[in-house]
């Protein structure tokens, strides 16, 4: 059973930029993960904001990216917004014929 | 726009049954898998099973194999999930999620209907 990492908890200011990572604990996260980024805030569904490691839906903000650095699924906030401060999720595609997939811990995101 | 609206959440005991469904719009519901993913309440989110766009084929969380059955109706535009043999530990919110054709990724997500297991 694949498990999959993420920092608990980070702390940025306003306009600064912080990147939170996703592992995966059977080796390097690639693109064949197709990692996925959702920001979940209180009371609130989650919402996809990236997809395929990099790839931004219609509604993500610009400052959002996403990538693979050093072995892990990653996602850069560029200049943090007080509304950015959520809870962030990575999902994994763990292959098999039929799909199987992964969510990470969460990154708690205080801004 | 894309609607994804979960229901048949409630309070249910333990061991019982109990089946979500998932209206779907604003889209061509046949065209594309679906998701289910639960949240326990104050946890983080967990993946729970797939559904191809044809209903052909399915996956499950090794958590809720042999319990829960996804299907779909394509005619009514409609996901559902049968919960059986629940466990206290199935208490959470479950959202139901479109699966991008091809990119094995997810785009959009229900607002959740919350299942409560307790005698």
């Amino acid at each position: 059973q694949t498990v999959v990492t993420q920092e608990p908890s980070l702390t940025v200011s306003p306009g600064g930029t912080v990147t939170l990572t996703c592992a995966s604990s059977t080796g390097a996260v690639t693109s064949s993960y197709y990692p996925n980024w959702f920001q979940q805030k209180p009371g609130q569904a989650p919402r996809a904001l990236i997809h395929s490691t990099s790839d931004k839906h219609s509604w993500t903000p610009a400052r959002f990216s996403g990538s693979l650095l050093g072995g892990k699924a990653a996602l850069t906030l560029s200049g943090v917004q007080p509304e950015d401060e959520a809870d962030y999720y990575c999902l994994l595609y763990c292959g098999g014929a039929q799909g199987h997939w992964v969510f990470g811990g969460g990154t708690k995101l205080t801004v | 726009q894309v609607q994804l609206v979960e229901s048949g959440g409630g309070v249910v005991q333990p061991g019982r049954s109990l089946r979500l469904s998932c209206a779907a719009s604003g889209f061509a519901f046949g065209r594309h898998g679906f998701h289910w993913v639960r949240q326990a309440p104050g946890k983080g989110l967990e993946w729970v099973a797939v559904i191809s766009y044809d209903g052909s084929n399915q996956n499950y969380a090794d958590s809720v194999k042999g319990r829960f059955t996804v299907s779909r109706d394509n005619s009514k535009n409609s996901l559902y999930l049968q919960m059986d043999s629940l466990r206290a530990e199935d208490t959470a919110v479950y959202y139901c999620a479109r699966d991008i054709n091809g990119r094995w990724s997810l785009d959009y997500l229900g607002q959740g209907t919350l299942v409560t297991v307790s005698s």
